[in-house]
């Protein structure tokens, strides 16, 4: 079975510009979820989609938002890019939404903003 | 502020030491624990996890950690570690149904 599937795996973006990343959950996954890894800050949540809703939401600012397909597939997109966004921006998928399933990681987007 | 603490941002072992990473969290309730690794140039991963039952849990490669509810705690531990043990990891707690991580352990093992 095919992992979870990312890209592009590396973007360069200049500031204020914006940028869409792309997630493929693992086929049967429903439940798509969202991190930002930075060196400082960690692996910090975005947000989970399960069946196309957003469920849960973390602490970031309206420039960060997502959506999920139908088909499971989940979008990101962030407007308006600061520096600080660079970051690697991690999915994951899992069969359910919630706490009991275990999620499957992909490799990541590097975003780098300059 | 709820959270995840991880103690140690960096540990160095030699081979054959055994490890023990410390994991707090400050949400009450009902909570799911995991402990994840992340190998130079791979993916996150699942070592092992704790939903309930038996507080000892055992993973993969020979890890298990332990759950102590009065503690608030989640330490990930390894009698032996091998130079391939050389990996972040990551302890996450998931309350509500959101996964929050603890920032990381470096652990870097010397052959």
């Amino acid at each position: 079975k095919a992992g979870v599937t990312q890209t592009p795996r590396y973007l360069i973006k200049t500031r204020g510009q914006q940028v869409t990343l792309s997630c493929s959950p693992i086929s049967g996954h429903r439940s798509v979820s969202w991190y930002q890894q930075t060196p400082g800050q960690g692996l910090q949540f975005l947000f989970e989609y399960f069946s196309e809703t957003q469920r849960n939401k973390g602490n970031f600012p309206g420039r960060f938002s997502g959506r999920q397909f139908s088909n499971s597939r989940s979008e990101m997109n962030v407007s308006t890019l600061e520096l600080g966004d660079s970051a690697l921006y991690l999915c994951a998928s899992s069969l359910g939404a919630g706490g009991y399933n275990e999620q499957f990681f992909g490799p990541g987007t590097r975003l780098t903003v300059l | 502020a709820q959270s995840v603490s991880q103690h140690n941002h960096h540990v160095i072992l030699s081979e054959a030491a055994s490890l023990e990473l410390g994991c707090n969290y400050s949400y009450g309730g009902t909570v799911n624990l995991f402990w994840y690794v992340q190998y130079p140039g791979q993916h996150l991963q699942l070592l092992l996890k704790y939903f309930s039952g038996d507080p000892l849990v055992k993973g993969i490669k020979g890890f298990e950690a332990e759950f102590i509810k009065s503690k608030f705690s989640f330490n990930l531990r390894k009698p032996s570690v091998q130079w391939s043990d050389t990996a972040e990891y990551f302890c996450a707690v998931n309350p509500d149904n959101d996964m929050r991580f603890g920032a990381g352990t470096r652990l870097t093992v010397k052959p």
